[in-house]
């Protein structure tokens, strides 16, 4: 079982809100990613950070944004939650031993209403 | 196009029974290829990963196989659980960026009945 949490599990919110996923891993792995992942679908890279102060949007266009001010820490942020952003988000980090294998949060879900 | 193609898309079995997914993928330059199992409301999990030189690879109950001339991979599951009940999701990795970007297949969805 992988070192890495999300937070909330769940989320449930109205169209227009601000919103912070929180996502934090203990194995001191430089790399982290955010997925975006649809029910029956592969998942979708929206951002990714090789180590502190550094972010990179993914092959997915986000309207979120990412920051990396602490190694253990990569939260995503939605200025304004649309029903389009419905979906699950699955954070993840990798170490360059073991063929750069990610290990994956739990995931959050989020229903905007 | 780099892609990963799986098949099939579900698959229900019995408890005790085998079963083998698949996984085709067009990945170019390719560097390693991974199985992940995926529980319901939950992240991915890897199972198996495999570079170009091995053609097999096994955990437990779960064996994978990468034949890289023919760019397939297969997962079989021998002696099905309840608990193996999950998506099955094929992961190829290139090697032609310093991040070794990620192909992920839609997954299997895989139900074990008693």
């Amino acid at each position: 079982e992988a070192d890495i949490y999300q937070t909330p599990r769940y989320l449930v919110i109205g169209t227009g809100k601000k919103i912070t996923l929180e996502c934090s891993q203990t194995m001191g792995h430089d790399k982290m990613y955010w997925y975006q992942q649809d029910p029956g679908m592969e998942l979708h890279l929206i951002h990714y950070s090789y180590g502190v102060n550094s972010t990179e949007k993914g092959d997915l266009s986000s309207e979120s944004t990412v920051s990396r001010i602490r190694t253990e820490h990569f939260p995503l942020t939605l200025e304004s939650a649309r029903p389009s952003h419905t979906s699950q988000y699955l954070c993840a980090s990798s170490e360059p031993t073991r063929g750069e294998t990610q290990y994956f949060g739990p995931g959050t879900r989020l229903l905007v209403l | 196009k780099n892609q990963v193609e799986q098949s099939p898309q579900s698959l229900i079995i019995l408890e005790g029974k085998n079963c083998t997914l698949q996984c085709n993928y067009t990945v170019s330059p390719f560097s390693n290829l991974r199985w992940y199992k995926q529980d319901t409301g939950r992240g991915p999990v890897s199972l198996t990963i495999m570079t170009f030189s091995e053609n097999t690879k096994s955990n437990g109950r779960y064996t994978a196989t990468l034949d890289a001339d023919t760019k397939q991979s297969s997962l079989h599951i021998t002696a099905s659980q309840l608990s193996d009940s999950a998506s099955y999701i094929c992961v190829v990795a290139d090697r032609g960026s310093t991040l070794g970007r990620l192909y992920f297949g839609r997954g299997t969805q895989l139900t074990v009945w008693p």
